[in-house]
């Protein structure tokens, strides 16, 4: 059973569209919620983490959580060329030190 | 500040070598972890250190992989003997808070590519 669950993609989405990437978990114990972006060939990078129900914006990103729907995305607002990788959500459960990654989206923005 | 070193970036062995991959993390991060990453998966946890001692190791396969972290820096994975479903991506990743935090940023080195024939 998988306990991270991802669309692998890939999405493309159009330059300056919105790209939705989307993340199920099965841990209601869950507590803690991150994305990460990782480029072909080089490591992941740390965009956003979340813990509260509802929404957080940084930038052009906004995270999404939904606990009872067991439910977090990431929106990217104008998408750009650059914002082209696969991104990584990785969930927590309270109490454990062990972060469980989804396999990933591969997001293409095209121009 | 410079990132997470390590070293080999790429390694190729046969099926029952031996390998050890070197970890440095950023100076002054506490908390050390090893990821294996196979093609198309996202990173797995193997094993996790505050300084020098062992926070957890329950996803490390015993049998063939260790890993020490003798002074609270440096670190080495090592596998012996491989097998070909140890093909994979070794991230190293390290963050300043205790492991227990909620917010828990890792940074994450290069990785080494390993390839096992």
């Amino acid at each position: 059973q998988k306990e991270v669950e991802q669309n692998s993609g890939p999405l493309s989405v159009p330059e300056g569209a919105i790209a939705s990437l989307n993340c199920t978990y099965s841990d209601r114990g869950s507590q803690s919620f991150f994305w990460y972006r990782q480029y072909s060939g080089k490591s992941p990078e740390l965009i956003m983490f979340i813990y509260s129900n509802g929404d957080k914006e940084d930038g052009r990103f906004t995270a999404q959580l939904n606990k009872a729907s067991q439910y977090v995305s990431l929106l990217i607002r104008d998408s750009q060329p650059s914002d082209s990788a696969t991104y990584l959500c990785a969930v927590r459960r309270g109490g454990s030190y062990i972060p469980t990654f989804g396999r990933g989206t591969s997001l293409i923005v095209h121009p | 500040e410079a990132g997470v070193a390590q070293s080999p970036r790429y390694k190729i062995i046969e099926k029952r070598q031996s390998v050890a991959f070197w970890c440095n993390p950023i100076s002054g991060h506490a908390t050390l972890y090893w990821y294996q990453q196979i093609l198309g998966q996202g990173p797995k946890l193997l094993i996790q250190f505050q300084n020098n001692g062992v926070v957890d190791d329950s996803q490390l396969p015993k049998d063939r992989f260790s890993a020490e972290r003798l002074k609270g820096v440096d670190s080495t994975l090592k596998i012996q003997p491989a097998k070909l479903e140890d093909s994979a991506v070794y991230l190293c990743a390290s963050s300043n808070q205790y492991a227990g935090d909620l917010h828990n940023e890792q940074f994450f080195g290069p990785g080494t590519r390993l390839t096992v024939l």
